[in-house]
């Protein structure tokens, strides 16, 4: 089974400041999905950035970016001018790539906790 | 486009109670998910549906939890009896294959409490 590991369970940034947010993953497999998952005080989960396995180019969605390390198993999240918004829980999750089956759900990690001093 | 819509956003509810969470998915996603997050962890799979068929439930406690999704489209959770560890939000989440993957769109989750 997958497991996904955040061993950092607060961080805090500075606003305007660069954060990285660690995480790291176990599998078997050697084709997969990796996400970045925020989750503001709302509670509403939302999509902050995937990356493919298969892709050895780091994904980026304006200010956030990845530094996907397959063979060390990384997947860390960098959040560069960082925003008073950006306050949130992110969850690392890991998702195999048969998308049509069981194997579809997400297995999260226990998330992070980052807050933004103005 | 509409969001995952979930109902009620908050319960309190005496253990030994029922309670029913209501979840209406993004219209044209097949895949509906129910997640249970506990304080300070990730959310955890509990039931998996592919259009209205089960595709997973193997971490869904099924002696007191139950899940349908009787046409295809939105779904019912339901606890009977409620006890105290069922405390927990609980997320509902969509999706859709799209250019061959898909991505897990979630609604803002239903907030137990069980006292």
């Amino acid at each position: 089974a997958q497991t996904v590991t955040q061993s950092q369970p607060e961080m805090s940034v500075q606003e305007a400041e660069t954060v990285t947010l660690s995480c790291t993953y176990d599998t078997s497999e050697s084709d997969y999905y990796l996400f970045w998952y925020k989750q503001p005080p709302s509670r509403q989960m939302i999509l902050v950035i995937r990356q493919e396995a298969y892709k050895q180019q780091n994904a980026t969605e304006n200010r956030f970016s990845v530094n996907f390390q397959k063979a060390a198993k990384s997947f860390s999240l960098k959040i560069s001018d960082s925003q008073l918004g950006d306050a949130a829980m992110y969850f690392c999750a890991y998702r195999s790539p048969d998308y049509t089956g069981a194997n579809s759900k997400l297995t999260f990690g226990k998330g992070i906790t980052l807050s933004v001093r103005p | 486009e509409a969001g995952v819509a979930q109902s009620p956003r908050y319960k309190i509810i005496e253990k030994r109670q029922s309670v029913a969470f209501w979840c209406n998915p993004i219209s044209g996603h097949a895949t509906l998910y129910w997640y249970q997050q506990i304080l300070g962890q990730g959310p955890k799979l509990l039931i998996q549906f592919q259009n209205n068929g089960v595709v997973d439930d193997s971490q869904l406690p099924k002696d007191r939890f139950s899940a349908e999704r009787l046409k295809g489209v939105d779904s019912t959770l339901k606890i009977q009896p409620a006890k105290l560890e069922d405390s927990a939000v609980y997320l509902c989440a969509s999706s859709v294959i799209t250019w061959g993957t898909d991505t897990q769109y979630f609604g803002p989750g239903t907030r137990l409490t069980v006292l």
